[in-house]
């Protein structure tokens, strides 16, 4: 079965300093990942994703991610937060088995204080 | 252009309404989706349009009906809904499905609040 972890259900960082937001998946077949950011009261935009094509993901805002086939990782890093990075961070896998879908974690919230 | 758009933005209805959501994307894609978003949760597949036939149902009660009247549109008809139906309702479109690399975008979504 697919499943995705998300290791830190809240990460508090200082403005200026680098974030780690942590994500493990579980596939039997080889997934495509995404990180996406929700800010309050807003829809998910899309901040990158892995398609099999190179490991280290750049992103928008700052972001990138590496994928780790070894460690079943999607770590999702910047090298120095803003406050308007302070949102909620979803790690999502999606694996083409019999329904194509979309599976989420259970979410991270960055807070960034100043 | 990569935005899904979704009104109303807030919605307040009774048990006995009957009310329907609107979702609209024009980046030319085929599949369509809707997801309900409970607070501090992630969003929770209901539907899924691929070139406007339904193909997911995920066992979503009768109460919450799906619309895809062309390939940019989405609605959900809403009817008799319960108190513990509030949440934030989001609709996302992906330029295929199924199509696992395909990321989906998503709109602003609707909060909405039975009463």
């Amino acid at each position: 079965a697919q499943s995705v972890t998300q290791l830190d259900s809240h990460v508090s960082v200082s403005e200026g300093t680098p974030v780690l937001l942590r994500c493990n998946y579980s596939s039997s077949y080889s997934p495509s990942l995404f990180w996406y950011v929700q800010h309050p009261n807003k829809g998910l935009q899309l901040l990158l994703k892995y398609t099999s094509a190179a490991t280290l993901v750049k992103g928008i805002n700052g972001f990138e991610a590496e994928f780790k086939k070894s460690e079943t990782s999607f770590h999702l890093t910047k090298p120095s937060a803003h406050m308007s990075d302070a949102a909620e961070y979803f790690c999502v896998v999606s694996v083409l088995v019999n329904t194509d879908k979309l599976i989420f974690g259970t979410g991270t919230r960055l807070q960034v204080f100043p | 252009d990569t935005e899904v758009t979704q009104t109303p933005k807030h919605l307040v209805m009774g048990m006995t309404n009957k009310k329907s959501l609107k979702c609209e994307q024009h980046m030319g894609h085929r599949a369509m989706y809707w997801y309900k978003q409970k607070a501090k949760k992630p969003p929770e597949l209901m539907f899924v349009y691929s070139y406007e036939k339904l193909s997911i149902n995920e066992s979503v009660p009768s109460r919450f009906s799906p619309e895809c009247p062309n390939s940019s549109l989405l609605n959900l008809h809403l009817h008799a809904l319960q108190p513990e139906d509030s949440a934030l309702y989001l609709c996302a479109s992906s330029q295929d499905f199924p199509g696992s690399s395909y990321e989906q975008y998503f709109g602003p979504g609707t909060r909405l609040t039975v009463t």
